[in-house]
């Protein structure tokens, strides 16, 4: 079964700009989550979507957004980018959405690395 | 809030020596307890998970980790550690009703040849 996908792996955009960057899960996994990872705050938790809802959203700005198609593919968007947006963006599926007091598995896709500049 | 601490940001062991990586973790109920590892420029791949259940777990590539709930931890062992195990080591808990996990700062492993 294929893993986690996303799509670009690199991106390189400057100040100001916007940027979406897509993510497909694992087949049959209709959760998505996503995540920033820098050396500074290391990984934090951006939002999580379950059939076309977000669930779940971390302590992030505004100029982060995102969503969730019927497939269960998923994108980010951020706007107005700034230097600090510079990242490596992690999605990770996994089956359910984590109801009922559970946390589901999560498997994580390869990144997209942001460049800001 | 939940939260997680990984106390040791660098280890480094010699091939065929033996790991322990220790997590603990801040949570009031029971903790949904994985460990994943990444290498350079790559995602993050899960090692084991805890929910319930047998404290010890079993994980791929030969580790295993044990939840002491006394001791709020979670460590991830090896009995013996090979070159290509050198990577970023990530504990994190979940704590149910979602999948938003919490990560630790993570554990940089280096394996002497």
């Amino acid at each position: 079964k294929a893993g986690v996908t996303q799509t670009p792996r690199y991106l390189i955009k400057t100040r100001g700009q916007q940027v979406t960057l897509s993510c497909s899960p694992i087949s049959g996994h209709r959760s998505v989550s996503w995540y920033q990872q820098t050396p500074g705050q290391g990984l934090q938790f951006l939002f999580e979507y379950f059939s076309e809802t977000q669930r779940n959203k971390g302590n992030f700005p505004g100029r982060f957004s995102g969503r969730q198609f019927s497939n269960s593919r998923s994108e980010m968007n951020v706007s107005t980018l700034e230097l600090g947006d510079s990242a490596l963006y992690l999605c990770a599926s996994s089956f359910g959405p984590g109801t009922g007091g559970l946390t589901d598995t999560q498997y994580f896709g390869p990144g997209t690395r942001l460049t800001v500049l | 809030a939940q939260s997680v601490t990984q106390p040791d940001i660098h280890i480094t062991v010699s091939e065929g020596a033996s790991l322990e990586l220790r997590c603990n973790y801040s949570y009031g109920a029971t903790p949904y307890l994985f460990w994943y590892v990444q290498s350079p420029g790559q995602g993050l791949q899960l090692l084991l998970k805890y929910f319930s259940g047998d404290t010890l777990v079993q994980g791929i590539k030969g580790f295993e980790a044990e939840f002491k709930r006394s001791q709020s931890s979670f460590n991830l062992r090896k009995p013996s550690v090979h070159w290509s195990d050198a990577a970023e080591y990530f504990c994190a808990v979940g704590t149910g009703g979602g999948n938003k996990l919490t990560f630790g700062t993570g554990t940089q492993l280096k394996v002497e040849l």
